[in-house]
């Protein structure tokens, strides 16, 4: 079946630092992936996306690359900021079969950013 | 253009009973799905529903069952309330179900069960 494995958190950073969440999933044929934010008492806003192998998604200083060669998708960002402490989700699509059109996430990574 | 719109935000129920969870979806967006989330579990699938017919089912108890109306606007209904059902209910619309385009998402229901 399809899943999405994300590195274990809680993640704490100083202002300014880089980041790194990993993620990496199981899957047949070519999924849609994606990263969501969550901030507190909130739902998931869509961070970025990439819908085939080499796609690098990017948005509010925030990247991911789609490696089909090595299953992962793991979001990166140069420099954090306060604001950007929030939960984030790796998530993937089927894009055929019966799954098709359900999301599968990742458990989750809390991330708090000190000013 | 508004977002998707849940309804209502917090619910505080009882073992027993049953609750009614609503979604109105972005508009032109046709596809609506439910997830369930809670601490222990994370983030899982319950159905997606297009054209008012369920379209795709997850793991859950025939307690759990939903619809949508023809204006794409989607209820959820959970019977027979267990202490285990409490979790923050999300819904996510697209614009249809044969897409590899993003689901968007509400804020959710946080549904309490005492």
């Amino acid at each position: 079946g399809n899943s999405v494995t994300q590195m274990e958190g809680p993640v704490t950073l100083s202002e300014e630092a880089f980041l790194t969440i990993n993620c990496t999933y199981t899957a047949t044929g070519y999924p849609s992936l994606f990263w969501y934010v969550q901030y507190p008492g909130e739902g998931l806003q869509l961070l970025l996306k990439a819908t085939k192998a080499d796609d690098k998604g990017s948005n509010k200083g925030f990247e991911a690359t789609y490696r089909k060669e090595t299953t992962s998708f793991h979001l990166e960002k140069g420099s954090v900021q306060v604001s950007d402490s929030a939960v984030y989700f790796c998530a993937l699509l089927r894009t055929s079969g019966t799954s098709y059109g359900k999301l599968t996430f990742g458990q989750g990574t809390i991330l708090t950013v000190h000013p | 253009k508004a977002g998707v719109t849940q309804t209502p935000r917090y619910l505080i129920k009882t073992r027993g009973q049953q609750v009614t969870l609503s979604c109105s979806p972005i508009s032109g967006h046709r596809s609506v799905s439910w997830y369930q989330q809670t601490p222990g579990q994370g983030l899982q699938f319950l159905f997606e529903y297009f054209s008012e017919t369920q379209r795709n089912k997850g793991n859950f108890p025939g307690r759990f069952s939903g619809r949508q109306f023809s204006n794409s606007r989607s209820e959820m209904n959970v019977s027979t309330l267990e202490l285990g059902d409490s979790a923050l209910y999300l819904c996510a619309t697209r614009v249809g179900p044969y897409s590899n385009q993003p689901q968007h998402f509400g804020d959710g229901t946080r549904l309490s069960i005492l």
